[in-house]
């Protein structure tokens, strides 16, 4: 079965410098979400969106701003690098009531190191 | 306080055992309940969803008590491949901004030994 894929699965920045990460949903999934981890931490909500829609928002920076496309892939936007934004960052996608539940699928992630 | 909590662990537990994990949540609101595992560096995978009434999965069993508000999994004969970080996960809907969240555990590391 298809499953969350997200680009690139590593990048490399320096501090200031800007990133974006990509995420294709599973198909037919109706809702994305922006996780960040930190080593040793547990995954952190930044962002969702539903039926390309902003839906919630958590812990994400101003810095930050991502988007859902008319495909459903996702972009997450990082601007003014800190070497504090160095984590993975997992896409996870998920099919809401009522045609679904609200389990959740977590991409491999792209982990991000600004030096 | 956190408002998902887990014993951090480490369990280390031989092969063919059997082992629990409990985890606590806070907000009472809370709709949805699941373990996911994680490997290291690698993504959270969904092990299963958590009912009220209880729900099996080969060796796999999760329990609901929204009274007292916990979650539990049990293993039972406990393969090396179960090692891994156990997450328990809660979905809630804050009833202010009516956002819904999915938040994480910090993890139960499970060791299992040969």
């Amino acid at each position: 079965a298809a499953g969350v894929i997200q680009s690139p699965r590593h990048l490399i920045k320096e501090k200031r410098e800007t990133a974006t990460l990509k995420c294709y949903p599973i198909p037919r999934h109706d809702t994305v979400y922006w996780y960040q981890q930190g080593p040793g931490q547990d995954p952190q909500f930044l962002i969702s969106f539903y039926e390309k829609m902003q839906s919630d928002k958590g812990s994400i920076p101003d810095r930050f701003s991502a988007q859902q496309f008319s495909d459903y892939h996702s972009e997450l936007n990082m601007s003014s690098l800190e070497l504090g934004d160095s984590a993975l960052y997992f896409c996870a996608s998920s099919l809401n009531p009522p045609r679904g539940s609200y389990e959740q699928y977590f991409g491999p992630g792209t982990r991000l190191t600004v030096t | 306080r956190k408002e998902v909590e887990q014993d951090p662990g480490p369990f280390n537990v031989p092969e063919g055992a059997t082992v629990a994990f409990n985890c606590t949540y806070s907000n009472s609101a809370s709709q949805s309940f699941f373990w996911y595992r994680q490997d290291c560096r690698k993504e959270p995978k969904l092990l299963m969803s958590v009912y009220s009434s209880g729900n099996e999965d080969g060796r796999f069993t999760a329990q609901l008590n929204r009274a007292s508000q916990y979650i539990s999994l049990l293993i039972r004969d406990s393969k090396l491949s179960d090692s891994a970080t156990y997450l328990c996960v809660v979905s809630s809907r804050d009833l202010d901004t009516g956002r819904r969240a999915l938040t994480f555990g910090s993890g139960t590391r499970l060791q299992v030994q040969p």
